[in-house]
């Protein structure tokens, strides 16, 4: 079914920047649609981004322009940039896996923590 | 924007039918899915294209999607079953991935 181990999260001041890492075994990235889902302290899940197998991305409204999802197919891996933070990206960040944009989000990662605090 | 709308929770007392809504405009021409998520863990898909089940999943689970509503159904209700619950749909006409608000389950 595959494992997805997220990293790079942490403490870092308003303004700051942040790249998450998403290590993938068991399936090939790049042939599959991988999601970016955070959650709030407290709060609800919200989709972030997604890279399509083709490449494409699309953002959520709420970063769209601060931050950029990427993918390195040599190292079968899932990255999040994250630009000009906000006290209100303080999340869990979870990379997940979907086969199809329709089809349903069937392996997630375990999550890595953003503060975004002065 | 797509919205889905959930109730924020649903107490039910065990062995009894828990039902929770999401409530979206059209939404049983979309795929919905239905996560389930324990506290300090990731999502597990419960539910998928509004009533299919994966395996490893109770038969008491089920799922409906009509009209502008999609429901999830957990029948004989465990104490084990309680978490939140999150329905999803993929809106294509945007290419957001849209979740409910989340329903916290209760079992009495």
């Amino acid at each position: 079914e595959g494992q997805l181990v997220e990293s790079g999260g942490g403490l870092i001041q308003p303004g700051g920047s942040l790249r998450l890492s998403c290590a993938v075994s068991g399936f090939i990235v790049s042939r599959n649609y991988m999601i970016w889902v955070r959650q709030a302290p407290g709060k609800g899940l919200e989709w972030v981004s997604i890279i399509y197998s083709d490449s494409r991305t699309y953002y959520a409204d709420s970063v769209k322009g601060r931050f950029t999802v990427s993918r390195d197919n040599s190292r079968n891996t899932l990255f999040l940039q994250m630009n000009s933070l906000r006290a209100e990206d303080t999340a869990v960040y979870y990379c997940a896996r979907q086969e199809a944009p329709s089809d349903p989000i069937d392996v997630w990662g375990q999550g890595t923590m953003v503060a975004v605090s002065s | 924007s797509y919205v889905l709308t959930q109730p924020p929770s649903v107490s039910v007392a065990p062995g009894k039918t828990a039902r929770i809504t999401c409530g979206g405009n059209n939404i049983g021409t979309k795929s919905v899915h239905w996560y389930q998520q324990k506290p300090g863990q990731a999502p597990v898909v419960v539910i998928y294209f509004g009533s299919d089940r994966p395996s490893g999943v109770p038969e008491r689970f089920s799922g409906s999607n009509s009209g502008n509503t999609a429901t999830l159904t957990i029948s004989w209700v465990e104490a084990g079953d309680e978490a939140d619950y999150y329905c999803q749909v993929w809106d294509s006409s945007s290419d957001h991935w849209v979740f409910g608000g989340g329903t916290k389950l209760t079992v009495l």
